[in-house]
């Protein structure tokens, strides 16, 4: 258990419908990642947090994907008009408490994303 | 363009047997280099990681090794066991003054140890 949870596991859903994941991370870091992995690939960068402010966007978060992390605590991630393409596992990530210098995030389980 | 590759999508070893994982970046700016192995279903879990200023790292049956003139590391694991069959993914931290910070993924390694 590395103190990161993700809501919900898995969601299915049909195409255009939209869908939000949410991630609670390890309380003590003000800093949550977003990352995809989608089959066969490495877990791909898509944003960050450092407390409310989303620091960095990752041109594969389009405009239909919105994420927020109101008030630097727990975060979301939207998306808009789903397509096919995006079915994926959706992971969240902080770093332990100390791990700053040493770049160690820890990952929920993720959230699995299948778009009918 | 892909910064970190791991160029062997899969590695099957015996029980007991010493397993080596490889992969190689392109960016030198790269300062840490992290391994974390991943079970189906599960998030990615950290194994073990290397400052940029060593050469190796060791964690019981775990050792990573960095050739950084060939931007090259490797995981050793020895002995390995059924357990470890997994997907490895190498990782490295980009890290920039200007307060972007994110790890960049290969795209993994899948390990199997047969008993």
């Amino acid at each position: 258990d590395t103190g990161v949870s993700q809501d919900p596991r898995h969601k299915i859903t049909k195409r255009g419908q939209n869908v939000t994941f949410r991630c609670d991370p390890i309380s003590e870091h003000n800093r949550l990642y977003w990352y995809r992995q989608t089959l066969g690939q490495g877990p791909e960068f898509l944003t960050y947090f450092q407390n409310e402010a989303q620091l960095e966007k990752s041109r594969l978060l389009s405009d239909r994907f919105s994420a927020e992390r109101p008030k630097g605590s727990f975060s979301t991630l939207e998306i808009q008009r789903t397509e096919q393409g995006d079915s994926a596992m959706y992971l969240c990530a902080s770093p332990r408490k100390g791990a700053m210098v040493t770049g160690e995030l820890f990952f929920g389980e993720g959230s699995r994303l299948t778009v009918l | 363009d892909q910064q970190v590759k791991q160029n062997s999508p899969s590695l099957s070893v015996q029980e007991g047997r010493i397993s080596i994982l490889n992969c190689d970046y392109t960016n030198s700016m790269f300062d840490y280099f992290l391994w974390y192995k991943k079970y189906p279903a599960e998030g990615p879990t950290f194994l073990i990681s290397i400052s940029s200023i060593k050469d190796k790292n060791e964690d019981g049956r775990f050792t990573v090794f960095l050739n950084k003139s060939a931007k090259h590391l490797s995981l050793h694991i020895v002995p390995s066991q059924p357990g470890d069959s997994a997907v490895y993914f190498c990782a490295a931290r980009s890290y920039s003054g200007g307060g972007s910070e994110k790890l960049v993924f290969g795209k993994g390694t899948k390990l199997t140890v047969n008993p």
